[in-house]
């Protein structure tokens, strides 16, 4: 079974508007971390938001926060006022609280930001 | 601000040959990782390194693979044999703690003829 699934595997969404990025996790492990990476074009992989499974609140950073809904296994990117910058790839990514960190990673969403 | 840097950028080998790819984690960095990404696929973890020594690896990270932590601040990835398919963008990761985000360098892309 998967561990992450990214459903959308491309989104468009126009310029200045929001948009919700799909992930769902699965685990049996209490404690874990759910974290997002950016990968545009040019290939690297740049951290967003990191969401630990005992944190009571959603993470944000900046355009970006986690909707994180633990009962349903959820941990949707919303970037606010999507930017022509932030189309790109995006992978939702799992450290479960036995591994020594490693991340595993979903199949990752292709957002399109339209002008 | 500080980042991850790896060394070289694109790699071009004939199968069977041997690679190395450096990484310089950054600093005060104590966790070590690298993944692989085959075009257009997902990114796939290959190895964790701790306390100069291996702490968790994939079955992607056989015999053929090894890592290293020659000095105080390389961190390098070797393919003994390259094969068809170890062609991939290899990312180096480093975290402060464990558990905590990784910060990833740009990667090297290996490409094996």
């Amino acid at each position: 079974a998967q561990k992450i699934t990214q459903t959308q595997p491309g989104m468009f969404v126009q310029e200045k508007e929001a948009v919700t990025l799909d992930c769902t996790y699965d685990t049996s492990d209490p404690s874990y971390g759910l974290f997002w990476y950016k990968q545009p074009s040019s290939g690297e992989m740049i951290f967003l938001i990191y969401q630990g499974s005992y944190d009571q609140q959603n993470a944000t950073e900046g355009r970006y926060s986690l909707n994180f809904q633990k009962a349903r296994k959820s941990a949707n990117l919303v970037i606010s006022a999507s930017q022509l910058g932030d189309s790109a790839m995006y992978f939702c990514a799992m450290r479960e609280g036995g591994s020594q960190g490693n991340l595993i990673f979903g199949k990752g969403t292709k957002l399109s930001v339209k002008p | 601000e500080p980042e991850v840097t790896q060394t070289p950028s694109h790699q071009v080998t004939q199968m069977g040959q041997e690679v190395i790819l450096r990484c310089v984690p950054i600093s005060n960095h104590l966790y070590f990782y690298w993944y692989r990404q085959i075009l257009g696929q997902k990114v796939e973890f290959l190895v964790s390194f701790y306390n100069n020594e291996i702490s968790e690896k994939s079955e992607i990270f056989d015999d053929q693979f090894s890592v290293e932590r020659p000095d105080g601040s390389n961190f390098t990835l070797k393919i003994r044999s390259t094969k068809l398919e170890d062609s991939a963008m290899y990312f180096c990761a480093s975290s402060e703690f464990r558990g905590h985000e990784q910060f990833f360098g740009p990667g090297t892309r290996l490409t094996v003829l």
